[in-house]
């Protein structure tokens, strides 16, 4: 596709349901970004992924998320229990490196609301 | 915990004004780079410079960098109704590896026709 798409846009959910949100980078990009964006906490970066390399979890909250990243292309972020705590807008971004020289396409986010 | 800080959290601006926009963040970085966002969704990037920078310039974008500040600045010149967005400094740290970014709080810009 022509950029970094998220789904679903919006999800709502009952506190301590399990949620799952999908990144779809830019072909052919290698790195992949999840942040997280919150009216307390601003941008937060969560995780990374590069090719086949072990993600890097350093910002990832607590165990209740994780994330996966299938065939190096599509990835999962999953929250399991959720709280409240969690709602935010979860904004995916690629590239085509995992390096500092490389600028970073965000997808358009998903909004997570959990009541 | 937060690299960047900015300055000011909000500015309003008559359309053909300049606007700047200053960032200052903590730690030593390999570069630094500025993203706007439209209605809280998804970021776009504008302008990378490198720690080695100083100055850079995109079209009606001026950026400059002071590493012994540890400070940045965003300049909009000439600006538009449609600039009205939140701006955002984002630094990748000396050391990571990946380009992970720490964002600041962002500056909200709104431009008034």
């Amino acid at each position: 596709g022509a950029g970094v798409s998220q789904s679903p846009s919006n999800k709502v959910t009952e506190k301590g349901k399990d949620v799952e949100l999908r990144c779809d980078p830019i072909s052919g990009h290698t790195a992949l970004y999840w942040y997280r964006q919150s009216l307390g906490q601003g941008l937060e970066f969560l995780i990374y992924f590069q090719g086949n390399s072990a993600p890097d979890k350093s910002g990832l909250p607590s165990d209740r998320f994780s994330a996966e990243r299938t065939g190096g292309s599509v990835s999962t972020l999953t929250i399991q229990r959720t709280q409240q705590e969690d709602s935010a807008v979860y904004l995916c971004a690629s590239s085509r490196l995992a390096a500092s020289y490389n600028e970073q396409f965000f997808g358009p986010g998903t909004r997570l609301t959990v009541l | 915990s937060q690299q960047g800080e900015e300055d000011p959290q909000a500015l309003s601006i008559q359309e053909g004004e300049n606007a700047t926009m200053n960032c200052s963040y903590k730690t030593s970085i390999n570069n630094l780079q500025w993203y706007r966002q439209n209605s809280g969704r998804g970021l776009v990037h504008l302008i990378l410079i490198r720690s080695n920078e100083r100055e850079k310039h995109s079209g009606r974008l001026r950026v400059t960098l002071d590493t012994s500040k540890k400070s940045s600045s965003l300049l909009i010149t000439a600006s538009r109704a449609a600039d009205t967005a939140s701006y955002f400094c984002a630094t990748d740290a000396r050391g990571n590896q990946g380009g992970k970014l720490i964002f600041g709080q962002g500056t909200e810009l709104s431009v008034k026709p």
